[in-house]
């Protein structure tokens, strides 16, 4: 089964400083990965996702991210942090059985939390 | 939000009762995704349809049914709600043209069953 594993509840980092989110994956085929972000009493916004091609993938917000065959991670990154982006963040995969449409399966999410 | 409305944004009820909420769209979508969010487990998908009248079941999809009965709408009914349905519910919609498309959320709906 298709499933992804962020390791940190929470990540806390100082404003301007570079910031990581961490995310893995374990998938049969190749992996089509997503990031995205949610903020307070929001639904969640799309960022960026890896579909095939250059390992590091730009999105929005200035975020970007990192594929990662051989340690089969997908870390979320940005090089100055914004207090502005103080937010609950979802790496998620793209899993497709066959007869079915494919969805996507979340992990479990890592609040980020950046201060002055 | 990609043109997504969700009915009820908050709704308060009771054990045993049906509920039903709608999730709305503009914009002619074939793929529409119910999904919950609750601490500790991200989102999980209950339900999902691919056109009108075809839907499929997601992981979560016990005590949950859908109907999608026209393009715009799709409906999520809680039969006989239970506390354990206590959550934050969203709708999705995933653009076609590649099933790798990325989905779009509606704004959410807040559900509370004492």
């Amino acid at each position: 089964a298709q499933s992804v594993a962020q390791p940190e509840d929470q990540v806390n980092v100082a404003e301007g400083n570079p910031l990581t989110v961490k995310c893995t994956y374990s998938v049969s085929g190749n992996p089509y990965l997503f990031w995205y972000v949610q903020y307070p009493n929001r639904g969640l916004q799309f960022l960026l996702k890896y579909i095939t091609g250059d390992n590091l993938v730009k999105g929005s917000y200035g975020f970007e991210a990192e594929f990662n065959k051989s340690q089969t991670s997908f870390h979320l990154k940005k090089p100055s942090a914004l207090v502005s982006d103080s937010a609950l963040y979802f790496c998620a995969v793209r899993t497709l059985s066959p007869g079915t449409a494919s969805k996507l399966t979340f992990g479990t999410g890592t609040r980020l939390q950046v201060t002055l | 939000d990609a043109g997504i409305t969700q009915s009820p944004r908050h709704k308060v009820t009771e054990t045993g009762t049906p509920v039903t909420l709608r999730c709305h769209q503009t914009e002619n979508h074939r793929y529409m995704y119910w999904y919950r969010q609750d601490p500790g487990h991200g989102l999980r998908l209950i339900h999902y349809s691919y056109g009108v009248k075809d839907t499929d079941k997601g992981e979560v999809s016990d005590g949950y049914s859908v109907s999608r009965s026209k393009t715009e709408d799709f409906l999520l009914t809680l039969e006989s709600a239970t506390s354990s349905q206590t959550s934050v519910y969203f709708c999705a919609i995933r653009l076609a043209g590649g099933s790798y498309n990325e989905q779009f959320f509606g704004p959410g709906t807040r559900l509370t069953v004492l």
